[in-house]
């Protein structure tokens, strides 16, 4: 099986524009974590969806959004972006079959100048 | 709230020797997963090894292995004839049985040296 994909693998956008990042999980994963990992905060957890529904939210401003499609591909959408933003965003997918193993992709680097 | 700590950030190792990584984890749970996942340098993460707080046994992974203490909260890693490979940032991570996030630990940066 393919693994996890992100894409794009590196961003550079400026301050106030917004940004798309797109995640393929694992053929037959239903479940798609986010997380955002920086030097400072470690890694944070952003949001998970599960069939095309939010099942958990982490500590985020309302910038941050998601969303799932019917093939489980998820997206994660940051607008007005800040220097703060700045991060490796990684994509982690699990079948939720009890084993909760996550799958995680090579991530996103995202740089705002 | 779940809270997982690594007191170590960084440590290193002698090819062929055996090192120990800590994590302690703070729950109100009874039941729930510990992991321990490695980042190489390439930033990949991938899962070393997984540990169900209701198994009283110690997973073990081939050269891998942890010493799970549920009542002290306690969840080490053992890494038997330490390989240059290894050299990489291990987190330590919980997660409750029932789906909620996956909580990760600081990280412990571990070098092997030659």
């Amino acid at each position: 099986k393919a693994g996890v994909t992100q894409t794009p693998r590196y961003l550079i956008k400026t301050r106030g524009q917004q940004v798309t990042l797109s995640c393929s999980p694992i053929s037959g994963h239903r479940s798609v974590s986010w997380y955002q990992q920086t030097p400072g905060q470690g890694l944070q957890f952003l949001f998970e969806y599960f069939s095309e529904t939010q099942r958990n939210k982490g500590n985020f401003p309302g910038r941050f959004s998601g969303r799932q499609f019917s093939n489980s591909r998820s997206e994660m959408n940051v607008s007005t972006l800040e220097l703060g933003d700045s991060a490796l965003y990684l994509c982690a997918s699990s079948a939720w079959t009890g084993t909760n193993e996550q799958f995680f992709g090579p991530g996103t680097r995202l740089t705002v100048l | 709230a779940q809270t997982v700590t690594q007191s170590q950030p960084e440590m290193s190792v002698q090819e062929a020797e055996t090192v120990t990584l800590s994590c302690t984890y703070d729950t109100s749970e009874n039941n729930y997963y510990l992991f321990w996942y490695k980042q190489p340098p390439s930033r990949q993460m991938i899962l070393v090894i997984r540990q169900e707080a209701y198994k009283q046994q110690n997973a073990t992974e081939n050269r891998f292995s942890v010493n799970f203490q549920k009542a002290a909260k306690s969840f080490s890693l053992k890494i038997s004839d330490s390989q240059l490979g290894d050299t990489a940032m291990y987190f330590c991570a919980f997660m409750k049985l029932t789906y909620d996030k996956v909580i990760f630990g600081p990280g412990t940066s571990l070098s092997v040296i030659p």
